[in-house]
């Protein structure tokens, strides 16, 4: 089965840095997300990362906030800017894999930030 | 008002007992439903898939759907203690917007021995 990797799987921050997760796939997909999962809340999308062009993005959340990269089919990365405590949080990739409905996602392992 | 309502638990079930996983919805439009296990400190792993009302059955799970009442089911027979993790529902709607998912805020399930 495909493998999706996530790089770092954990961080520590201090506030007012910025720091970039990476997502890896090992298949060929067609469609790459960013999504935020804090405590006690439900996974809220952030972006869908298009390969070549600019992300496109939900309700609330910015490029300046969150530019996402996506320079090939199975390679993306999410940079969190000018971190801030609220910024902690669960950040999890997911990708529709080729050949697949776009509504069947498969998820990262995530990466668990902390700003101190 | 949340688009996806799903009661956060914790579930406490004894192994071997049938467990029954709920979320409520109000967006009609949503025509495909997921369901989702997450372990902890792990990405959610997709367990069943289903589109529009019925039934739909893999091994020990069944998942359920009655768009009529917006309401979906998850239930595991034979629960284990490996079971024991957080169940997190997810839709989508149709065409536009199917990739977007909308999630409840999950139920934490712990199955004893």
């Amino acid at each position: 089965s495909a493998v999706i990797s996530q790089k770092p799987s954990r961080d520590i921050c201090q506030r007012g840095t910025s720091l970039t997760i990476q997502c890896q796939v090992d298949s060929q997909v067609t469609m790459m997300f960013w999504y935020r999962q804090q405590p006690g809340q439900s996974l809220t999308l952030i972006a869908t990362a298009n390969q070549g062009s600019e992300a496109t993005y939900e309700s609330g959340f910015v490029i300046d906030k969150f530019p996402i990269s996506r320079p090939n089919l199975t390679f993306s990365t999410l940079t969190v800017s000018n971190m801030s405590p609220e910024d902690s949080s669960i950040y999890l990739c997911s990708v529709v894999f080729a050949g697949q409905g776009a509504d069947t996602q498969y998820f990262g392992p995530g990466t668990r930030l902390t700003v101190l | 008002q949340k688009e996806v309502e799903q009661d956060p638990g914790p579930l406490s079930v004894p192994e071997g007992a049938i467990v029954s996983l709920n979320c409520t919805y109000s967006n009609s439009a949503f025509q495909y439903f997921m369901w989702y296990r997450q372990y902890s400190r792990k990405g959610p792993e997709l367990l069943m898939y289903t589109y529009s009302s019925g039934n739909k059955e893999d091994g020990r799970f069944t998942a359920q759907v009655d768009k009529s009442s917006k309401y979906i089911s998850l239930f595991i027979r034979d629960s284990q203690p490996s079971d024991s993790a957080t169940y997190l529902c997810a839709m989508s709607g149709g065409t536009g917007t199917a990739s977007k998912l909308t999630f409840g805020t999950g139920t934490r399930l712990q199955v004893t021995l």
